[in-house]
């Protein structure tokens, strides 16, 4: 099955500063990526996600590229702002009806004021 | 995006009680449905997937008879935690894929206390 790791685990940074995570996988049939935050005590956001027939997309601060070759996707947030702090989620799908859907392990995003 | 409906958000129950969680999906129709369990400051793990009108499949480690899945109708999954002991207390959330393009929306979760 698919196996999703995600690093860092944890990462802090200066507001304006860039954050950059990183998730790897297994599955080479996986062609949809999304990426959750979750803030404490509250459901997972969708917060941007990509296909495999794209290689970068972004929204506003907020950017995701895939290596599918190498197997590997990342997210991008620019700008940071202390709101950007939370428990960020990747995952890598195969867009059928019944697979399901394994998340890495998360990383906790924190920005210092 | 889609809602997802979860509830109830918080239930404190009794050792050896049962508790249902319901999940709905409120404007769209969802033919799967995930029902993950999380722990303080740790990811999503996944225990079974509800399959509209099927049985549901259950992760290696989670017990069928212990969380018992019915995803009755394309709207609504439930999962009863049965016979809860302390142990089972944690954070539940569900999950459904809104179609055609499969895009993945939570519920709000239920925090689970078993005294």
């Amino acid at each position: 099955g698919e196996n999703v790791e995600q690093h860092p685990s944890t990462l802090s940074v200066q507001e304006g500063d860039s954050a950059v995570i990183k998730c790897t996988y297994s599955d080479s049939a996986s062609n949809y990526f999304p990426w959750y935050k979750q803030e404490l005590g509250k459901r997972p956001q969708l917060i941007i996600d990509i296909r495999s027939n794209v290689g970068e997309k972004k929204d506003q601060r907020i950017a995701v590229t895939l290596n599918k070759t190498a197997k590997h996707f990342s997210l991008h947030i620019t700008e940071t702002q202390p709101e950007d702090s939370a428990v960020y989620f990747c995952a890598a799908i195969r867009e059928t009806s019944y697979d399901k859907v394994i998340f890495g392990p998360g990383t906790s995003l924190s920005v210092i004021p | 995006g889609a809602v997802v409906s979860q509830h109830p958000s918080w239930v404190i129950c009794k050792s050896g009680t049962s508790v249902k969680i319901e999940c709905r999906s409120l404007d769209f129709q969802a033919t799967t449905m995930f029902w993950y369990r999380q722990f303080p400051k740790q990811s999503l793990m996944l225990m079974a997937t509800s399959n509209e009108g099927s049985k549901a499949t259950y992760e290696q480690g989670v017990e069928k008879d212990k969380f018992l899945i019915n995803h009755a109708s394309l709207t609504l999954s439930t999962l009863t935690v049965t016979s809860a002991h302390p142990e089972d207390s944690s954070f539940y959330i569900c999950s459904a894929r809104e179609p055609p393009k499969e895009k993945l929306f939570f519920g709000s979760g239920t925090q689970l206390s078993v005294l």
